[in-house]
């Protein structure tokens, strides 16, 4: 039963160019959140959605950041005109319907912003 | 807003011996979870221990354990016998009861010592 995965896992981006990190949830998942992790910080929320659905925004950065979860696919955050601020490890888990028992989290994507 | 609080940047221990992590939280709720995840140097965050704030059993899972106190909203993290492979990033996280968001603190580097 494979776990979160995410792909990929190491991506360099020039500034101005997009990223897109994709993230396919555990099998039988419904819900899948993205996370921020800054060097020497805790993770940070950016968006919780569903299939079709975004659930809470709350994290995200109100430009160049978005975040999709389509019927057919995997989840998608994508960020345009990245700048050097961008560089951080993004992470991607993914819970039941219910997340009282916590996340199944993926490896990550370090994104290298040059 | 809750928040999570780790007042440990990094802690040390010798191996096979125990060691305690701290972790505050605020939150105006009654029925909410905390977990304690592991991040050790691969990146890859795992779940070590969940608690239910409606319980007033301490968790335990082998070799680790947690003192769940309400009234002071504190939840800290035992490590017994610790091992070399116990050295990684430790997070703590909060979970409201009404949403699927979790809230992490900004986790606390363990060293062991051999």
């Amino acid at each position: 039963n494979a776990g979160v995965m995410q792909n990929p896992r190491h991506l360099v981006r020039r500034r101005g160019q997009e990223a897109r990190l994709r993230c396919s949830p555990m099998k039988g998942h419904s819900h899948v959140y993205w996370y921020r992790q800054l060097p020497e910080e805790g993770l940070k929320f950016m968006v919780y959605l569903q299939k079709e659905n975004i659930i809470d925004e709350s994290g995200m950065p109100k430009e160049r950041f978005s975040a999709e979860f389509p019927k057919e696919g995997p989840s998608i955050l994508r960020i345009q005109q990245v700048v050097r601020g961008d560089s951080a490890a993004y992470f991607c888990a993914s819970s039941e319907r219910d997340s009282s028992n916590g996340y199944t989290f993926g490896s990550g994507t370090r994104l290298t912003v040059v | 807003a809750q928040t999570v609080t780790q007042s440990q940047p990094e802690m040390s221990v010798q191996e096979a011996e125990t060691v305690t992590l701290s972790c505050t939280y605020d939150t105006s709720e009654s029925d909410y979870y905390l977990f304690w995840y592991k991040q050790p140097p691969s990146r890859q965050m795992i779940l070590v221990i969940r608690q239910e704030a409606y319980k007033q059993q301490n968790a335990t899972e082998n070799r680790f354990s947690v003192n769940f106190q309400k009234a002071a909203k504190s939840f800290s993290l035992k490590i017994s016998d610790s091992q070399l492979g116990d050295a990684a990033m430790y997070f703590c996280a909060y979970r409201g009861g009404a949403t699927n968001k979790l809230i992490f603190g900004t986790g606390t580097l363990l060293a062991v010592q051999p």
